[in-house]
């Protein structure tokens, strides 16, 4: 069971969108629609932005989407805000009552 | 609204356990909506599921872990603790503890997390 791939930052202007992808296997993200993205402040709790692909929790802004094609699934934060600087986690089922994580993205706003 | 507190020493020696204690507030833990989670962060690296635990008292591990770990319940306290034995600096993390709803496969709330540091 490896971690998810994720690139290690990203980075955009604000209003612009970044994209951060999430590489996985068919034993995980390609198998299951059961993507979610969390984003995490240091020394804060992780939040849930996005579960199973697509969908977003209530308080989530519409600026956060999920998508996902094959084995990859990918987080888009459109009309950037200084607040969405923070570290963003990927996570899938990935079989067996067991789940699996990104390495991580530390997003930075300019 | 349930929130979660994680708690328990942040120095243990290499081949001791380590022990962590989640208080749960806000809500039962005995009951069989939710499943409870431990998940971890070493320094600079990602995050790691490493366990869950159900009302039922029944458990998953992760794979790499499951000889050396524990997750139990104690539905008096409404706590759930995790156990890790002969542990080494590759243990050192910061310690969350999350929920997640039976039948999904997403995690919240989590707690803020508690460092947790293996030396000598």
């Amino acid at each position: 069971q490896s971690a998810l791939t994720q690139p290690r930052s990203v980075s955009g202007s604000p209003g612009q969108s970044v994209t951060i992808s999430c590489t996985g296997t068919s034993s995980d993200v390609g198998g299951y629609n059961y993507v979610s993205w969390y984003q995490h402040h240091p020394a804060k709790a992780p939040k849930l932005m996005i579960y199973d692909v697509t969908k977003r929790p209530s308080g989530v802004p519409d600026r956060f989407s999920g998508s996902k094609s094959g084995n990859t699934a990918s987080l888009t934060i459109s009309g950037l805000q200084a607040e969405d600087e923070a570290d963003y986690y990927c996570c899938s089922y990935a079989g067996s009552y067991t789940w699996v994580f990104g390495g991580g993205t530390k997003l930075t706003v300019l | 609204q349930v929130q979660l507190q994680e708690s328990g020493p942040g120095l243990v020696k290499p081949s001791q356990t380590l022990s962590l204690t989640c208080t749960v507030s806000g809500g039962s833990i005995s009951s069989d909506t939710y499943h409870w989670n431990w998940i971890r962060q070493p320094a600079g690296e990602g995050l790691e599921w490493i366990g869950r635990i159900y009302s039922s008292g029944s458990t998953n591990y992760h794979p790499s872990l499951k000889s050396r770990i524990t997750i139990s319940l104690d539905t008096s306290k409404n706590q759930f603790s995790l156990r890790l034995n002969s542990v080494t600096a590759a243990d050192t993390a910061v310690y969350y503890c999350a929920r997640r709803y039976s039948g999904t496969n997403w995690f919240d709330p989590w707690g803020p997390g508690t460092l947790v540091t293996v030396s000598s």
